[in-house]
Order: C-alpha cells, then structure tokens, then sequence
C-alpha cells in the first residue's frame, strides 16, 4: 500500500483552467504539506496542515487554496492557472511539524 | 532566508567519498537531509537538532555545527545508488516551517 498517493500524476491544462490535485496518506499522521518544485528543482512549502488545521500559509497566491476533510487528505485546488504555475507539486505527511517527511510521487502540472 | 548548498554539482567515482555542505545565516533549530533520484519524490536521510550531534544512516553520516550554523553530509565509498539530488531542509525553530536549500546533485560514476 502506498503511504502517500497524489493523483493526478500528470497534469496538462490550458491557461485559466480550474484544477484540483488530491492528496491521501495512510501513515496514521498528524501532520500533511504542499510543497511546489519549479524547473530549478527548488523546494519550497506552499501549506501545512495538522489535524484539519493549517498552520502554515506561504506567501502563495490566493488563487491556490488548500482543504482537508480529515487528516489523512488534503487536496489542493487552483483557480485560473497560469504559466508560471507549471511545476511539480508534492504532498507530504509527517507525524507532527519538524519530524521525517514522507513524501507522495508528485504531480507535473503542465500550464498552457 | 533560504541555505546554501555547497558544493552545487559534484562528480563521483565509485568508492569515492563526498562532503556537501549546508549553511543559514540565521540560527537553526534543526537541519533536514532529503535525497531525491531523477523523477521520484524526496527521500528522508535524516534530521539533526542543535548541539553538535552526528548521525549515520548507512555509509551517509551527517553533523551540525551549531556555532557555524552550518551542516555537513558525509557520503563515505559512494556506491551508484547514491546518485541524486541531495538536499538540505532547515528549520529555526521548533515546529517551525521547513526552507530546503537549492540542492546539490551529486553522479556517481562505475
């Protein structure tokens, strides 16, 4: 069984498209994160969720908005995508913030 | 204030050994070492809080140097499987959020 699932893996939309990207973990984990990975490969955290909480917003814009029905989901929804919004979005679940990440296979989202 | 790796891309034989280096200019509560192989997602290495504390995970070993507020990852007789792009996640404080740095891919050559 898989820990943490993201589906779609492969995502390609055309420019001001609505899309969801949904994220499941089976670790029993308290904790869930977005993190987007551009072309350069950087990392950066978009949210973080514990318990159905969030209690880490990025700088990121309001377009992108998170939501977790329960602590094992979160699903990340994108309202009128854009070009630069192209990139790999992982999601990842931890026991609490600032222990082992255990991330999901990533979705390539594909701006148009 | 996102860290800096060093050194950006690094070229192995095997049985080779390397050091990559991770440094914030802002005190740390932890540092987090993740490797990521070409198209796969992050894989946890391991997590050093402040005080100085080494680690090992396998061949890979790790220390942080609270007063440099720098990290260090020792890959000792890199074997192939070691190639990737190795990463860095730095935390200021506790439960706080999690800054990667820019990654630094490292080949490792039979």
């Amino acid at each position: 069984d898989t820990a943490v699932s993201q589906t779609p893996k492969y995502l390609v939309t055309q420019m001001g498209n609505d899309k969801s990207i949904k994220c499941e973990q089976n670790l029993g984990h308290d904790t869930m994160y977005w993190y987007k990975q551009d072309s350069k490969k950087f990392l950066k955290i978009m949210f973080s969720y514990n318990n159905k909480e969030l209690i880490i917003n990025e700088t990121v814009p309001n377009r992108f908005s998170p939501k977790s029905p329960d602590k094992a989901h979160l699903n990340l929804h994108i309202n009128s995508l854009e070009l630069g919004d192209s990139a790999v979005y992982f999601c990842a679940s931890s026991v609490r913030v600032g222990t082992e990440a255990f991330f999901g296979q990533g979705t390539r989202l594909t701006v148009v | 204030q996102q860290p800096v790796q060093s050194p950006q891309a690094v070229i192995l034989r095997e049985g080779e050994d390397a050091v990559i280096n991770c440094s914030s200019s802002k005190a740390l509560y932890s540092v987090h070492w993740y490797r990521q192989k070409h198209g796969e997602a992050p894989v946890f290495l391991m997590i050093l809080l402040k005080g100085g504390e080494q680690k090992g995970h396998e061949k890979i070993s790790a220390s942080f140097n609270e007063k440099k507020q720098q990290s260090s990852l020792y890959l000792t007789a890199s074997q192939l499987s070691y190639s990737g792009t190795y990463f860095c996640g730095t935390e200021w404080d506790q439960g706080g959020k999690l800054i990667f740095g820019q990654g630094t891919e490292l080949s490792v050559k039979p």
